[in-house]
């Protein structure tokens, strides 16, 4: 079966960059979506087919994806882009898979 | 704009039976597949199952094959999830998912529900 992985946490002081990497094998040939998540909160999709940010979405918020990993930048990070962060891809043996999340902290 | 309000949640013992809803509104339920995804408590996010927008076509994650069953009714504007044989390693929010794109899936959630709390304890 497919998988992602994900590392369980990443810091990063107010303004700065955040970087959330997601891997799996030939990652780079499937679109990745990226999910956040704050406590108590359901998921919202902020990333989509690697690159493309949802209406709403903060510019500060931005994909890429190539070869095996895939990465979701938080340019000028926010107190309020604290949260978990998940990567999401389809596959056509598993179908929808889910990267294990990542804990985002604003120092 | 899309809502999704699941329902049925509760506390089961081990061996027994729970049917979820998904009750959507906001936008053409009979167009767009759906899927449900489960959240254990402090944990990730797990995918449960898909549907497409005419019933037509569903999957299952392996963890759940067998014991799930997903159905839409599209005349109701309702998604459920019936689920038999449960485990106390199925205890999650259980949220239910719109799918992005009419017709053909993208395989990605534009729209969430609150979710609904599924314990498996005797």
């Amino acid at each position: 079966s497919y998988e992602l992985t994900q590392p369980p946490s990443v810091s990063v002081s107010p303004g700065q960059t955040a970087s959330v990497t997601c891997s799996g094998h030939k990652l780079g040939d499937k679109y990745t979506s990226w999910y956040q998540q704050k406590p108590g909160q359901s998921p919202v999709i902020v990333i989509y087919e690697d690159n493309k940010r949802p209406s709403g979405i903060p510019e500060r918020f931005s994909g890429s994806n190539s070869g095996n990993t895939a990465t979701l930048t938080i340019s000028g990070t926010q107190a309020m882009d604290e949260a978990d962060y998940y990567c999401q891809v389809w596959d056509s043996r598993t179908y929808v898979v889910f990267g294990g999340g990542t804990k985002v902290t604003v120092l | 704009q899309a809502q999704l309000v699941e329902s049925g949640g509760g506390v089961v013992p081990p061996g027994g039976s729970l049917s979820l809803s998904c009750a959507a509104s906001g936008f053409t339920f009979s167009r767009y597949a759906m899927h449900w995804v489960r959240q254990a408590p402090g944990k990730g996010l797990e995918w449960v199952a898909f549907i497409r927008y005419d019933g037509n076509s569903i999957y299952y994650a392996d963890s759940v094959k067998g014991r799930f069953t997903i159905s839409r009714d599209n005349s109701k504007n309702t998604l459920y999830l019936q689920m038999n044989s449960l485990r106390p390693e199925d205890t999650a929010v259980y949220y239910c998912a719109k799918d992005r794109d009419e017709l053909v899936p993208a395989h990605l959630f534009d729209y969430w529900g609150r979710g609904t709390l599924v314990t498996v304890s005797s």
